[in-house]
């Protein structure tokens, strides 16, 4: 079956450490996304990718990068220089580069806590 | 710009009770999107329906409906006759002539048996 593989599904990071959060998908989507989600807090968007190497910043991108080698894979990078990492991770990714035209299909979310 | 509000950040119910979850958004665009989405304990967030402001007509699905109401910018979920399955949070989304999609804080929905 297709769709979106989120891992580790919990992540516990130590204070100054990097840590990438891995997600892939198989459904040939273009577009990938990654979002943050806070208790009581909607999603928010922190970086977005339309097409294979290339991706631009959403609404909370400091202290996170990404890569986008290859169409299936969207990695997340939470650096040190995040203040407050610990959230869930939500990946999800839309068929065309006008999600307006598709719903979203997310992964399963990784949960990162900082030790 | 755009925002979703969805004001009622918790409801209970009794199974088989029917549930309006409230939506209501802000956007100055003419031509954008609405979205519903659900997510279960399981954390994956599931969609469940897209509606676009040209498209005002009610949506029905099984016990799931949707009224859409540009009037009053609102896009209310209804679930009939409610389960405990349907215990989750649910996500009301936006996106007009951005390529971005707001979301909602969520209603935390609780169905007691």
């Amino acid at each position: 079956d297709g769709g979106i593989t989120q891992s580790p599904k919990y992540l516990f990071r130590k204070e100054g450490q990097n840590v990438t959060l891995s997600c892939e998908q198989n459904l040939n989507h273009d577009a990938m996304y990654w979002y943050r989600q806070d208790p009581g807090q909607g999603l928010r968007l922190i970086y977005y990718s339309q097409i294979v190497n290339d991706f631009q910043k959403g609404d909370i991108a400091e202290g996170y990068s990404v890569s986008r080698e290859k169409k299936e894979s969207f990695p997340l990078t939470v650096t040190s220089a995040q203040k407050n990492p610990t959230a869930f991770y939500l990946c999800a990714s839309s068929k065309g580069t006008a999600p307006a035209n598709y719903g979203y299909t997310f992964g399963s979310g990784t949960r990162l806590t900082v030790v | 710009a755009q925002k979703v509000t969805q004001a009622q950040t918790e409801i209970s119910v009794v199974e088989k009770e029917d549930v309006t979850l409230d939506c209501v958004y802000e956007t100055r665009d003419t031509t954008y999107y609405l979205f519903w989405y659900k997510q279960p304990p399981s954390g994956e967030l599931v969609f469940l329906i897209r509606r676009n402001s040209f498209d005002e007509q009610n949506e029905i699905s099984g016990r799931y409906s949707w009224n859409f109401q540009k009037s009053t910018s609102s896009f209310n979920f209804t679930i009939t006759a409610s389960q405990v399955v349907d215990s989750a949070v649910y996500f009301c989304a936006l996106r007009d002539g951005g390529f971005k999609t707001i979301f909602g804080a969520g209603t935390r929905l609780f169905v007691k048996a």
